[in-house]
């Protein structure tokens, strides 16, 4: 089965500057994540996405981060304005979610988007 | 909240050695436990997970990690590295009920060949 894609792969932009970043979760897959992932550190949620709800942003910077995944789908991640300190890798994931009244919470992550801010 | 601490975030061994890695985490309810791997130039992977039963369990590539409860640890162990387990190594947790996964910062291991 397909993965989840993510896109773009690299970005460079200088400080505040805004950006988006665009993920595909693995079809059918009802529950998505963003990550934000700086060097040296394990990933940090940022939000979650039950179908196209927010079940989980209290860790996303509300004043410069937002999100949406309005079709229940895919999903973007905006910053704006960027900071130095925004420079990290921006993982998208996806899991089954609930189920046949389980909860299924195996993680599938995307390749993620580099993003260097100047 | 949860958090996960992983000690040694830099090892270096040789090919034949065995690993351990360390992960302890902070939650008092009942938790999921993960380990996943990311290799050089890809992305996450999920290696093995723990979610009940028997607390050892087995995962790809002859790794395993043992649960136990009242050390709050899920150490991860392979008894004898290749040079293609080069990677960094993420332990992650998340309270039963709630997918919020809390990661730990990662080991970096280098096998040499």
């Amino acid at each position: 089965e397909a993965g989840v894609a993510q896109s773009p792969r690299y970005k460079i932009i200088e400080k505040r500057q805004s950006v988006a970043f665009w993920c595909n979760p693995i079809s059918g897959h009802a529950t998505l994540y963003w990550y934000q992932q700086i060097l040296g550190q394990g990933p940090k949620l940022l939000i979650q996405f039950q179908n196209n709800g927010v079940v989980d942003d209290s860790q996303l910077p509300k004043d410069r981060f937002s999100a949406e995944r309005l079709k229940g789908v895919d999903s973007t991640l905006k910053i704006q304005p960027a900071k130095l300190e925004d420079s990290a890798v921006y993982l998208c994931a996806s899991s089954l979610g609930l189920a046949g009244g389980r909860t299924y919470n195996e993680q599938f992550f995307g390749p993620g988007t580099r993003l260097t801010v100047l | 909240a949860q958090s996960v601490s992983q000690h040694n975030h830099h090892v270096i061994l040789s090919e034949a050695a065995s690993l351990e890695l360390g992960c302890n985490y902070s939650y008092g309810g009942t938790v999921n436990l993960f380990w996943y791997v990311q290799y050089p130039g890809q992305h996450l992977q999920l290696l093995l997970k723990y979610f009940s039963g028997d607390p050892l369990v087995k995962g790809i590539k002859g790794f395993e990690a043992e649960f136990i409860k009242s050390k709050f640890s899920f150490n991860l162990r392979k008894p004898s590295v290749q040079w293609s387990d080069t990677a960094e190594y993420f332990c992650a947790v998340n309270a039963r009920g709630n997918n919020r996964l809390a990661f730990g910062k990662g080991n970096q291991v280098v096998v040499i060949p």
